[in-house]
This record gives C-alpha cells, structure tokens and sequence, in this order.
C-alpha cells in the first residue's frame, strides 16, 4: 500500500513553454502533499505544501506565479512549471501525507525536467 | 534557525560495518527518519526514531538521543548495492520534514 506515482518520469521541453507534472496518491487519500526540487548531488529542498481543496503554501524564495500547484483532490495534485528556463532544470519530487499518519511521507518516483 | 548536519560523504568496505552521524537543532521534534536514495531516484523510507535507543532493522539500524540531538544509521554486512545518498530527515512542530544534505556513501570492493 501507500503508493504514489508521478506523471512524466522525464520531460524535455523548451525554454518559455510550461510543463505539468502530476502527482497521485494510488491506494490511500492524500490531505496533504508536498513538492520538492532536488538539483545534481544536492539534497531535497521543499517548495510548497499543498493541503487538498485549498492554497498552496510556498517556500520562502519559491515563486508562486512560476511553479503552479493545485490539489483538487485527495488523490492528485498537479505543479505546472510556467514559462521554464535552463535553469529549472531538476529533478522534481513530490510527497503525499495522510491525516492519520501525520508522521510519515510517502514519495513518488521523481520526475526529471530539462529545458533547452 | 533549523540545522541538521551530516558528513557529506564516506567510503566504507563490501562487508564491513559503517555509522553515519547525524546532528540536529529544530524548533520541535517529532521524529527522525533516515532514507536512502540512490542517484535519479527518489528518497526509500528506511527507519524512523521518535524515541531513544537504537531499532533494528535486518542489516541497518538506527540510534536516536533526543537530549543530545543526535541519530545515526548504523549499516552491517556492506553490499554494493548499499553504494547511495543516505538523508537524514527531522520532522518539526509544524510535521514538516527538515531535511539535512545527505552522505554519500562509496562501497568499495
């Protein structure tokens, strides 16, 4: 149980257009789930917290208008990355959470953004 | 402010035993985890403390002190695969991960 998956595992787009990744919660309903970004030989470094039917709580120094999170459900939350840059090449990871295991956060499988 | 800190990176022989440290200052405490990630992959759940003393694992244990701050990841019996990034995690007041930089750990043969 306690399965999250990712939509795209890899994506590779051009530089000014936008990229959504999905984020679902298979088999358990997901109140809250969180966004990371992980640049080469760094460690995770959150970017936003999203608790199912509400706003998404960003990072300090996280653009809200760039990366753009909806949790519509309990079982998908989507971060669409607008207008990419070179520089937001990464590789993003997202987390889901249950309301009675507040303790522990199950991750999806990671996706790998480059932009050209 | 929020510090976890972990040695960034160690070598350690197929076979042998090896311990990595992990320190922490966090406003809150609600438990420690360790994970292990290899490169291009995702973060693998390997233990969680909440109280003291050491849980065992199969071939990997864990060691929490919450009064010194202090955890490490004990591994035994080294296998190759056990070559990866290894994040030490605290879980603050508000239940978000804090997360230190990882050690990278290199099997040799």
């Amino acid at each position: 149980g306690a399965v999250v998956s990712q939509h795209p595992s890899w994506v590779i787009c051009k530089s000014g257009t936008s990229v959504k990744i999905e984020c679902r919660s298979l088999d358990f309903q997901a109140t809250t789930m969180f966004w990371y970004r992980q640049f080469p030989k760094q460690s995770l470094m959150l970017m936003a917290t999203s608790n199912e039917g509400s706003k998404a709580t960003y990072e300090q120094g996280v653009e809200k208008d760039k990366f753009l999170i909806n949790h519509a459900s309990l079982t998908l939350s989507t971060l669409t990355v607008t207008s990419a840059h070179p520089e937001d090449s990464s590789f993003y990871i997202c987390s889901a959470r249950t309301l009675e295991a507040r303790y522990e956060q199950y991750f999806g499988p990671g996706t790998r953004l480059t932009v050209t | 402010g929020q510090n976890i800190d972990q040695p960034t990176e160690m070598t350690a022989t197929e076979g042998a035993i090896v311990q990595i440290n992990c320190t922490y200052q966090t406003s809150g405490f609600n438990g420690l985890f360790w994970y292990q990630q290899h490169a291009g992959e995702a973060p693998t759940f390997l233990s969680y403390n909440v109280l003291d003393g050491l849980e065992e694992k199969g071939r990997f244990s864990s060691f929490l002190s919450r009064s010194k701050g202090y955890s490490y990841l004990l591994l035994k019996e080294l296998q190759m695969k056990d070559s990866a990034s290894y994040l030490c995690a605290v879980l603050d007041s508000n239940y978000q991960l804090i997360w230190g930089a990882g050690t990278k750990l290199i099997i040799k043969p």
